[in-house]
Order: C-alpha cells, then structure tokens, then sequence
C-alpha cells in the first residue's frame, strides 16, 4: 500500500456520462496531481492542487475538472466522455518541501469508456 | 520539442545480463531532479530511483544505477543482473526547478522484456 488511495480501480461508463474519481494523498501531502495514461502512451499531466488550490494545469480538457478538498482529498470529474478518454489515470501526491522519492502513486483507476 | 525522451520503444535482455535504459532531457533550469518508475503489468507506478542535478555522484539502489551525464543531459538507467521479475514498462522523469511541489513530467517508456 503507497499510502495513495484511489477510487474506484475499475470504472466502465458509456459516452456522453459523467463520472468522479477520487484520490486520497499519503498522509501529511499537501499537493496531489493527476495523470492520465492512455494506451502506448507515457503519463500526461492533467492538474496539480497544492493545500486546496490550483498549482499548476497540464494537458486537461474543458470537459475535465477537478478540486481539492479541505480534507486534502482530491476528485477528478470528467464529462461529456468519449471513447479516447478510455485511460488509466492516476493521482500522486508529494510532500510539501523538496524531495527525491517524495511522490508516491495511487494504484489508478482504469476507465473504460464504451 | 519534448523534455523528456526515451527513444527504445522495447529492449530484450536475457537473466542476469546487465541493461541499460537510455533518457535525455532538455531543461534551461539549474535544479532538476530525474526519476525512474517501473510500471509492471498490474499497472502500479512504482519509484526506482532519483538524481538531483547537483548531486555529484550517480545514484545506486541495489541492482538499479543511474548513469548521470549532464553536460550530455541523459540519465541511462542500469539494471544489474536482470530477473525475470524486472519485465515492465520503465519511464524516466525529470521535475524542473527546486521548488516542492512541482508536476513531473514523463518520458513515453521503454518496455523492457527478460527472458529465462
């Protein structure tokens, strides 16, 4: 166990529905950050929240969203799915002062969308 | 132009042969770190190794070495005596500037196979 809890791992959801998932950070981590990896593809970074605000954007859709809570937990919500948003996205969480293995991964959540 | 590249799509090394897992990078910043993940085929990401950039000897953990070259900018992964075990996806990393908190950005792989 990382310490980063995703939810769900598995997620199968037609195009056009909407679905949340969501990432707890290791403890005492106040930044989260979202990947997506799709097939044959390296990690793209979507959104980093650092302490409830937004740090940084990547590569995210309009039809992506995501927030960080007071809780520190973070929920990426994506809309309007089509069947490229197919993909394994994972969250990471680091600490707040630099680190080298400072980032640790959830297991992912692997959407399937048909 | 990509930050980070790894230009072996797959290699093949038999058991207990030595492997090299090539990354360059392109960076303008002075402080870096460079990482390495194994992402076997259950899908975990699972850190191997890190370098900073100011870091003056090359970084070991057990069998994983990081040959750091930076006036070259690459940071080749060296996977002593392979086990069958190793067979994954290997990306390479790099986080730009030394503020905490900063996305990292990902390489597209090398898949590595280890064969009996």
């Amino acid at each position: 166990d990382s310490g980063v809890t995703q939810t769900p791992k598995h997620l199968i959801t037609a195009t056009g529905q909407r679905v949340t998932l969501r990432c707890s950070p290791r403890s005492g981590d106040l930044s989260v950050y979202w990947y997506q990896q799709s097939l044959d593809q390296g990690l793209q970074f979507l959104i980093q929240y650092y302490n409830g605000e937004e740090r940084a954007k990547g590569n995210i859709l309009e039809r992506f969203s995501a927030q960080q809570f007071p809780d520190l937990h973070s929920e990426l919500n994506l809309s309007s799915l089509e069947l490229g948003d197919s993909a394994l996205y994972f969250c990471a969480s680091s600490v707040s002062s630099p680190g080298d293995d400072g980032y640790t991964f959830g297991s992912g959540t692997r959407l399937t969308v048909v | 132009a990509q930050k980070i590249t790894q230009t072996q799509p797959g290699m093949f090394v038999q058991e207990k042969e030595a492997v090299t897992l090539d990354c360059t990078y392109d960076t303008s910043d002075q402080s870096y770190g460079l990482f390495w993940y194994k992402q076997p085929s259950s899908g975990e990401m699972i850190f191997l190794i890190y370098q900073g950039s100011y870091d003056e000897q090359n970084a070991t953990e057990g069998r994983y070495s990081l040959n750091f070259q930076k006036a070259r900018k690459s940071a080749n992964l060296v996977i002593s005596a392979s086990q069958l075990g190793d067979s994954a996806m290997y990306f390479c990393a790099m986080r730009e500037g030394s503020q905490a908190g900063t996305a990292l950005i990902f390489g597209k792989g090398t898949t590595l196979s280890v064969s009996s």
